[in-house]
């Protein structure tokens, strides 16, 4: 079955570190891949997507992600993390099947923790 | 301002009672979709609907049933049979169901309590 794999449930950084949140996900066809951030007491929102192209996609505040097909991963990253960072980070993966369907699977999060 | 609206925010019920959670979309997406959210498990889909009068079973439906019968409204119902009721309930939508490129827009959820 298709799955998605965060490897790291939570996170502690000390603010100006940098982060990288791993993200693998099951599946050997088309995919498009995106990365969600849930800040504390927000609903979730879009933080990056891959659909094609370039492989690295960069979003909204200063994240970015690399999306290595041979490794099934999309990682997130930034160089330099803020308090504000604090927040519930989700990989979620669109399966493309043939005919049309598709099937959205979330990973199951990594809390991260800033610390000024 | 367009966007997903989940009511109530919080929700008590008695064990063996049936419960309608609310959510309504005014941003013209033609797909839904309900998600459960429990720690550690990340969202688990639980039905989804590509177009009105039109939904498909997700990953985890037993014990819930929904309606689309209007494009802005999605609303799950939580019976008595499903097992284990208590979870965070997100409601999302997105512009279409069979095109890979929509991303979601989530509402702010509801929290249901069964005791």
């Amino acid at each position: 079955a298709q799955s998605v794999s965060q490897h790291n449930h939570h996170v502690i950084l000390s603010e100006a570190a940098s982060l990288e949140l791993g993200c693998n996900y099951s599946y050997g066809g088309t995919v498009n891949l995106f990365w969600y951030v849930q800040y504390p007491g927000q609903h979730l929102q879009l933080l990056l997507k891959y659909f094609s192209g370039d492989p690295l996609v960069k979003g909204i505040k200063g994240f970015e992600a690399e999306f290595i097909k041979s490794k099934f991963s999309f990682n997130l990253r930034k160089p330099s993390v803020q308090w504000s960072d604090t927040a519930e980070y989700f990989c979620a993966v669109i399966i493309v099947f043939s005919g049309g369907y598709n099937k959205l699977i979330f990973g199951a999060g990594t809390r991260l923790a800033v610390h000024p | 301002d367009g966007g997903i609206t989940q009511s109530p925010k919080y929700l008590f019920r008695k064990e063996g009672q049936n419960v309608t959670l609310s959510c309504e979309q005014n941003l013209n997406h033609d797909a839904m979709y309900w998600y459960r959210q429990d720690p550690g498990q990340g969202l688990r889909l639980i039905y989804y609907s590509q177009i009105v009068n039109d939904f498909q079973k997700g990953d985890i439906a037993e014990g819930y049933s929904v309606s689309r019968e209007k494009k802005e409204s999605f609303p799950l119902t939580v019976t008595s049979a499903q097992k284990n009721p208590t979870a965070f309930y997100l409601c999302a939508s997105s512009r279409t169901g069979s095109s890979y490129n929509s991303p979601l827009h989530f509402g702010n959820g509801t929290r249901l309590t069964v005791t």
